[in-house]
Parts: C-alpha cells; sequence; structure tokens
C-alpha cells in the first residue's frame, strides 16, 4: 500500500492562488497526476506526469513534485474551480488515489 | 468523439455478482490498457482494476482480489468487469477510464451505480 494525505479541504480569494498538497514517502520519485471532479460530475485530468496540462486546461493549472510533496497550483482562482481535487500515482502495478481535498473559492 | 458507456450497474444482494460493461467508441480500443475506478457514495475515488491492451496482464487493488474479473474483448470494444460475492462496501459508482500511455486516466465514461445491499 501507498499511502497519499491530502488536506481535507483548501480556500483561496477569487483571483488568488490555491496550493493543494499530496503528501507521499519519497513521492518525488514517482510520477503524480491530478483530477478534478464537480459535484455529481466524472473526474477529470487536470495535470499528468507531474506538471503537464492536458489539451483544454488552463494554464492556471500547474503542478510540481519533489521530496516528499507533490503540488497542484491554482493561479488565478475562478469560481468554476471549485471541486474535489485528487492526486495519483502508480506504486508497483498498482494505483492509489490520494484522500482528495475540497477546494472552495471565496 | 471518443465515447466510454458503462452500464450493468444494479441492485445486488450481498453475497451475489454483477457483471459490469464498458463500451469503447472514438479511439483505438486496443492500443489501450483499460482500468475501471470506483467511488463510494461521500467518499473518495479508489482504483479497481486494470487489464492491458490485449488482455493478457491484469491487476486488482487487494480489496478485490479473487471477487472481481477484468477481461476485454478487442473485436467489440468492450471492457468488462465481473464482481462476485459483493460485500455492502462494493457499493459505489464504478468508471472505466482509458489509461494514458503515461499513467494517467485521461477518458472516463460517466459511471454506472452497484448498491449491494438486502
Amino acid at each position: 500500500s501507498y499511502d497519499l494525505t491530502q488536506p481535507f479541504s483548501v480556500s483561496v480569494a477569487l483571483g488568488q492562488a490555491a496550493t493543494v498538497t499530496c503528501g507521499g514517502d519519497n513521492i518525488g520519485r514517482k510520477i503524480v497526476h491530478w483530477y478534478q471532479q464537480k459535484p455529481g460530475q466524472v473526474p477529470v485530468l487536470v495535470i499528468y506526469g507531474d506538471y503537464k496540462r492536458p489539451s483544454g486546461i488552463p494554464e492556471r493549472f500547474s503542478g510540481s513534485n519533489s521530496g516528499n510533496r507533490a503540488t497542484l497550483t491554482i493561479s488565478r482562482a475562478q469560481a468554476g474551480d471549485e471541486a474535489d481535487y485528487y492526486c495519483h500515482v502508480w506504486d508497483n502495478r498498482s494505483a492509489f488515489f490520494g484522500t482528495g481535498t475540497k477546494v472552495t473559492v471565496l | 468523439e471518443v465515447q466510454l458507456v458503462e452500464s450493468g450497474g444494479n441492485l445486488v444482494q450481498p453475497g451475489g455478482s454483477l457483471s459490469l460493461s464498458c463500451a469503447v467508441s472514438g479511439l483505438p480500443f486496443s492500443n489501450f490498457w483499460m482500468s475501471w475506478v470506483r467511488q463510494a457514495p461521500g467518499k473518495g475515488l479508489e482504483w479497481v482494476a486494470t487489464i492491458k491492451e490485449d488482455g493478457s496482464e491484469e491487476h486488482y487493488v487487494d480489496s478485490v482480489k479473487g471477487r472481481f474479473t477484468v477481461s476485454r474483448d478487442n473485436a467489440k470494444n468492450s471492457l468488462y468487469l465481473q464482481m462476485s460475492s459483493l460485500r455492502a462496501e462494493d457499493t459505489a459508482v464504478y468508471y472505466c477510464a482509458r489509461d494514458h500511455k503515461e499513467g494517467p486516466w485521461d477518458v472516463w465514461g460517466q459511471g454506472t451505480t452497484v448498491i449491494v445491499s438486502s
């Protein structure tokens, strides 16, 4: 098993930057992906390969990964960014999700 | 247009069996690993199973090993999840998803709901 710890919630003022962390043992040695899930909707990939953005994802979304923490940053947060965010890694042919973080835009 | 459409979700009694299907269109199905991911009511995402492009390799989360079987039919562009000895904790929305070559799931179906209850 591989535990991934995320803060339960993060609040951010409209237009400011939000940071969502994903903690794991030596996670910097793994490849991290991030998903956004709005209420009642299907998860959407927003960052893959630690920092890459899929087509159609705004540049406001960025990612980094080092040491024991991976980070998803949402710059200039908008109301539409309110959602749950999950990190994801593969470890020894098994997949693990983080506990999820609810991002609230104030 | 890429589409993944799950079906087969239902209410089933504990100990029962159920088979889920995922019909895939708009992408070269046989070129991709495919996975099932589930989400219990009000809970986070949980990976369930993954199968290689040609079906020769399968991986499962520990909690379903020996009870669930993932399979695929590349001629029918379809992914399956056979579930047996179902438990209340298997209650969830089950999503099928395409495995991007770099590891994430970049295309998801809308999900199908499985409820295990007496």
